[in-house]
């Protein structure tokens, strides 16, 4: 079955301490992102990369870091996470971004983080 | 700048209602247009894309959109809400410069009477 799955799907946290969201699709899509949902602010882009070891900042970047060291897998990295990045956390994948077939993200379910 | 506008946070419609959901963007020039749906607790679905050619789209699950360039409108709609339409949905828009990324309004809660 075509998915992008995320882990965990949720998790408490306390300021400061390291964390990572992983993120793997098994479609071959070369696009991967990572957005953020907030309560009346719609899906921010978090980070974005185009292709293995390709990555770049998007609207949000802040307090985030990402790698891109194999096609299928697109980590989420809070060095030491705040409170204000309480949010809930989706990964997203498509095959391109342009033509006919571009622009159809496919999203995991979700990450739901609380930091304390 | 680039943006997309969902004018209503919520709207309520009876089941078998019509529904009309609005989008309005801002954006340099033609852009691509989608409308997706995230159920709760769910991830975002795609439900209609425009890229170009006929103005009116059909869509998965009876909806469809209209794109009116005057208007600089993607509004959704659908003839007969079902109470499993009860969703959040959300109007994006791009990608068509270098950052690659769909800008997403802030959406569009909608709740149906039984």
């Amino acid at each position: 079955e075509a998915q992008v799955t995320q882990n965990p799907r949720y998790l408490i946290t306390v300021t400061g301490k390291k964390l990572t969201v992983t993120c793997s699709q098994n479609m071959n899509h070369e696009y991967m992102s990572w957005y953020r949902q907030d309560p009346g602010l719609g899906l921010r882009q978090i980070y974005y990369s185009m292709n293995v070891e390709v990555t770049d900042k998007g609207d949000v970047p802040e307090g985030y870091k990402v790698s891109r060291k194999e096609k299928r897998n697109f980590p989420l990295i809070l060095e030491s996470p705040s409170p204000n990045q309480t949010s809930l956390y989706f990964c997203a994948s498509s095959l391109q971004l342009t033509g006919t077939s571009g622009g159809t993200l496919f999203f995991g379910e979700g990450s739901r983080l609380t930091v304390l | 700048a680039q943006s997309v506008t969902q004018p209503d946070i919520h709207i309520t419609v009876s089941e078998g209602a019509s529904l009309e959901l609005r989008c309005n963007y801002s954006y340099g020039a033609t852009p691509y247009l989608f409308w997706y749906v995230q159920s709760p607790g769910q991830g975002l679905q795609l439900l209609l894309k425009y890229f170009s050619g006929d103005t009116l789209v059909q869509g998965i699950k009876g909806f469809e959109a209209e794109f009116k360039r005057s208007q600089s409108s993607f509004n959704l709609r659908k003839p007969s809400v079902h109470w499993s339409d009860a969703a959040e949905y959300f109007c994006a828009v791009g990608p068509m410069d270098s950052s690659y990324k769909l800008i997403f309004g802030s959406g569009t809660r909608l709740l149906v009477r039984p």
